[in-house]
């Protein structure tokens, strides 16, 4: 079974600080890539995703993430946090070829302090 | 635009007493998902399932049974509650190779 790890369990940042939180996962093949949002109390949301192409994945609210595969990583960046960005973050992993899973790391928790 | 939703939202039970949490989706998505959101193990599989009729086991399928006898329905049952399964219980869904789309949870207690 594929793994995904993120290192940063919490991460406090105040406003106007870049972020950048760490992705990465076991499988040598074929992925599709994602990156969740979780904000207080409510559902998992996407905030974007790779399947091909351009590493450099740009999604909702200002927020990247780049693929590099020859480290297994998809690392999720923002140069400026506001304090609406304080939630929890989920990497998640599919390798399409293979099964119809979806694989999830344990979260980020992210606090930014106003 | 419904979505996909869950029923109920907050479920307090007693342990030994069957639950069923309820799964609903209006896309027409092929693929549904159970998970449960536990502190310190992120979101964890339970079931899924590929189409009607097709379920298959997760990560953590002990304790629960489902069935998905119409496409848009995806219900989860817990046979005999334990206290381990408290946790918050989200529904997934979405299509092959695509996206997949959560539910708002449901946050069960077991006494």
């Amino acid at each position: 079974a594929q793994s995904v790890s993120q290192h940063n369990h919490h991460v406090i940042l105040s406003e106007a600080a870049s972020l950048e939180l760490g992705c990465n996962y076991s499988y040598g093949g074929t992925v599709n890539l994602f990156w969740y949002v979780q904000y207080p109390g409510q559902h998992l949301q996407l905030l974007l995703k790779y399947f091909s192409g351009d590493p450099l994945v740009k999604g909702i609210k200002g927020f990247e993430a780049e693929f590099i595969k020859s480290k297994f990583s998809f690392n999720l960046r923002k140069p400026s946090v506001q304090w609406s960005d304080t939630a929890e973050y989920f990497c998640a992993v599919n390798a399409p070829n293979t099964g119809n899973q979806f694989y999830f790391g344990t979260g980020t928790s992210l606090t930014v302090i106003p | 635009d419904a979505g996909i939703t869950q029923s109920p939202r907050y479920k307090i039970t007693e342990t030994g007493r069957q639950v069923t949490l309820m799964c609903h989706q209006t896309w027409s998505h092929s693929y549904m998902f159970w998970y449960r959101q536990d502190l310190g193990h992120g979101l964890r599989l339970i079931y899924y399932s590929a189409a009607a009729d097709i379920t298959d086991k997760g990560e953590v399928p002990d304790g629960y049974v489902v069935s998905r006898s119409k496409t848009e329905n995806f219900p989860l049952t817990l046979e005999s509650a334990t206290r381990s399964q408290t946790s918050v219980y989200f529904c997934a869904s979405r299509l092959r190779g695509e996206t997949q789309y959560f539910g708002p949870g449901t946050r069960l207690l077991v006494l």
